[in-house]
């Protein structure tokens, strides 16, 4: 059963365009929620994470929104660039149990 | 910075062959998974080792096995493999104690089964 549902499956946008990622999960016991960037022939590598107290959390141009009582978070990625041209993941992580969301595949435009 | 060394990029086996994957981490973590990746079906777990020597069942455990002799090497074994085992694998650590901390991964394996 996916216990993590990421939308949407791809998304283009123009240079300097916002993309939003968004994702809800099932379990509400899952207390750290991070996103993860990957780019082709890469491991996926962590880009940002919020737990659940908190509604919102930014570093750089990437800010998480975070929706408790929803069960959804979301990724923004600010004046989006073409190097931001990867796959994004979402997860949800209770101890060891790490639940990952189906992936976005993001392309910026020049 | 964490370094996860998964020691092939790319392998090409064929059907019913015995199949090595092998991961190592130099930062002392006692966690590490392993990942298969398939598109538009995300990360899924396949097994994960909390020490050495002990081992735990993922979401697809069948038709593979895992070995960890020593804290930083952590192989998967594909014991007799088929051409639905074709994927990304990724291995991926993290430390014990880690609740701000999620997992490193390795920059995977892409394993073709002809």
């Amino acid at each position: 059963q996916q216990q993590v549902k990421q939308s949407p499956q791809s998304l283009i946008v123009q240079k300097g365009g916002i993309p939003i990622i968004n994702c809800a999960y099932e379990n509400t016991a899952f207390d750290y929620f991070p996103w993860y960037q990957q780019f082709p022939g890469k491991g996926p590598a962590l880009l940002i994470a919020i737990r659940p107290d908190v509604s919102e959390k930014k570093e750089g141009r990437f800010t998480i929104s975070f929706n408790k009582s929803a069960k959804q978070f979301s990724l923004h990625i600010m004046d989006s660039q073409p190097g931001d041209s990867a796959t994004y993941f979402c997860a949800a992580i209770l101890n060891n149990d790490m639940r990952f969301g189906a992936g976005t595949r993001l392309t910026v435009k020049p | 910075d964490v370094k996860v060394t998964q020691s092939s990029r790319y392998l090409v086996k064929r059907t019913g062959e015995k199949v090595f994957l092998e991961c190592v981490q130099d930062m002392d973590h006692e966690n590490m998974f392993w990942y298969r990746q398939d598109p538009g079906l995300g990360l899924r777990l396949i097994y994960f080792s909390y020490d050495v020597k002990m081992k735990e069942k993922g979401d697809i455990p069948e038709g593979y096995s895992v070995s960890r002799e020593k804290k930083e090497r952590f192989s998967l074994i594909l014991e007799s493999a088929s051409t639905n085992q074709t994927s990304m694998y990724l291995c991926a650590s993290r430390p014990w104690d880690s609740r701000d901390q999620p997992q490193h991964f390795g920059d995977g394996t892409r394993l073709s089964i002809l």
